[in-house]
């Protein structure tokens, strides 16, 4: 089975502090991709890279930053953290060679900015 | 740009009824559709996928859904609900060529009650 975690399943910062939150899967999925969930918003689309080095901005990428320096991490930065990124931040990560886009998620971080 | 639309924000069935979970969707292409349930603190599972043949795709716990091309949706359908049921579900579309991203709906709440 896939598995797709995160680092940390609850986090509390401060408003101005640098945050980091780290995605691991362990399928050799040449894509993956950070989303928020915010209730009666869906999941938004934050990055998402289909390569190691690779990003590409998605819907809502501002106010983050992405790193995947090996193919199985890929971590999103939040440079100075603001309340209006208090959300659950959830990871997934999909293979192109199964040609259905199919994607497994982590089990989500939820992020409190006080 | 793709969009999915979940027009109920929450559905609610007495345990045993059949239930109806609607989606649309708008995308340039072929469509590439899908269907998550999310649990209390949980990340995403995977329910279900239509890619290509039979309109009528079955998925995990007894779902099934019904793509409609004409109409642009694909509704979740259970014949008989339980109550463990309840939970989000997420309808998401992704184009069959170009970004493999998920675009997802704002999810409908299920209540299924005894």
């Amino acid at each position: 089975d896939v598995k797709v975690t995160q680092s940390s399943r609850y986090l509390v910062k401060r408003t101005g502090e640098k945050v980091f939150l780290e995605c691991v899967q362990d399928m050799d999925h040449e894509n993956m991709f950070w989303y928020r969930q915010d209730p009666g918003l869906g999941l938004r689309l934050i990055y998402f890279s289909y390569d190691v080095k690779m990003k590409e901005k998605g819907d809502i990428p501002e106010g983050y930053s992405v790193s995947r320096e090996k193919k199985e991490r890929f971590s999103l930065i939040l440079e100075s953290a603001s309340t209006n990124q208090t959300s659950m931040y959830l990871c997934a990560s999909s293979f192109t060679a199964s040609g259905t886009h199919e994607q497994y998620f982590g089990p989500g971080t939820r992020l409190t900015v006080t | 740009a793709q969009s999915v639309a979940q027009p109920e924000d929450q559905v609610n069935v007495a345990e045993g009824n059949p239930l109806t979970v609607k989606c649309t969707y708008s995308v340039s292409g072929n469509p590439y559709l899908f269907w998550y349930v999310q649990y209390p603190n949980r990340g995403l599972q995977f329910l279900l996928k239509y890619i290509t043949g039979d309109n009528l795709v079955k998925g995990s716990y007894g779902f099934e859904a019904e793509f409609n091309k004409s109409q642009t949706s694909f509704h979740l359908k259970k014949p008989s609900a339980l109550v463990s049921d309840s939970a989000l579900y997420f309808c998401a579309v992704s184009p069959d060529m170009g970004r493999r991203a998920l675009t997802f709906g704002s999810g409908t709440r299920l209540q299924v009650q005894p």
